[in-house]
């Protein structure tokens, strides 16, 4: 139980482009999702914090109108870079927590080259 | 913000040798966990320690708390080459936000 699926796995796309990665929780309703993104052998960096229904509260440093998140269910979150350039290429992973839970289930991630 | 820092940050063993990877942080803490991934993959999630827990056992892996310190410590013992990864520590104080440290990439060679 508690899987978390992300998809796409990898994408490549031009700059200038925007990029849709969702984020569903398969067997269970997440009432919280996060999305952390990770650079190249370093740590996870958290973005933002999103509940069902309501806008998400993004980390300070990381703008929200660059970093779309919209969580319109309780299985789906989805974070679409917008105007994507190459300083954004990085590991973007999410994960899902219910309010019984005391972990997050982590999806498998999304490798974004910006080209 | 990043509170998390591991020590060390690489470390290199061989097979049925022990791995002790330690983590400190700065603030106060609901609990804390240990994960680990996969070059390239997503995250594993270990084992959770509560601030109220002073060691947890799960297999091969034991967690210390030391929350005087601000410390843990998670040991791998009999390691396998399959064990090797990067293991972070996450530390959560509230919210459910999770804190992450830089983490120890852990090498284990037959």
């Amino acid at each position: 139980g508690a899987v978390v699926s992300q998809h796409p796995s990898w994408v490549i796309c031009k700059s200038g482009t925007s990029v849709k990665i969702e984020c569903r929780s398969l067997d269970f309703q997440a009432t919280t999702m996060f999305w952390y993104r990770q650079f190249p052998k370093q740590s996870l960096m958290l973005m933002a914090t999103s509940n069902e229904g309501s806008k998400a509260t993004y980390e300070q440093g990381v703008e929200k109108d660059k970093f779309l998140i919209n969580h319109a269910s309780l299985t789906l979150s989805t974070l679409t870079v917008t105007s994507a350039h190459p300083e954004d290429s990085s590991f973007y992973i999410c994960s899902a927590t219910t309010s019984s839970a005391d972990t997050q289930y982590f999806g498998p991630g999304t490798r974004l080259t910006v080209l | 913000s990043q509170q998390g820092e591991e020590d060390p940050q690489a470390l290199s063993i061989q097979e049925g040798e022990n791995a002790t990877m330690n983590c400190s942080y700065k603030t106060s803490i609901n609990n804390l966990q240990w994960y680990r991934q996969n070059s390239g993959r997503g995250l594993v999630h270990l084992i959770l320690i509560r601030s109220n827990e002073r060691e947890k056992h799960s297999g091969r892996l034991r967690v210390t708390l030391d929350t005087s310190k601000k410390s843990s410590s998670l040991l791998i013992t009999a390691s396998r080459a399959a064990d090797t990864a990067s293991y972070f520590c996450a530390t959560e104080n509230s919210g459910y936000a999770l804190n992450f440290g830089k983490g120890t990439s852990l090498l284990v060679t037959p």
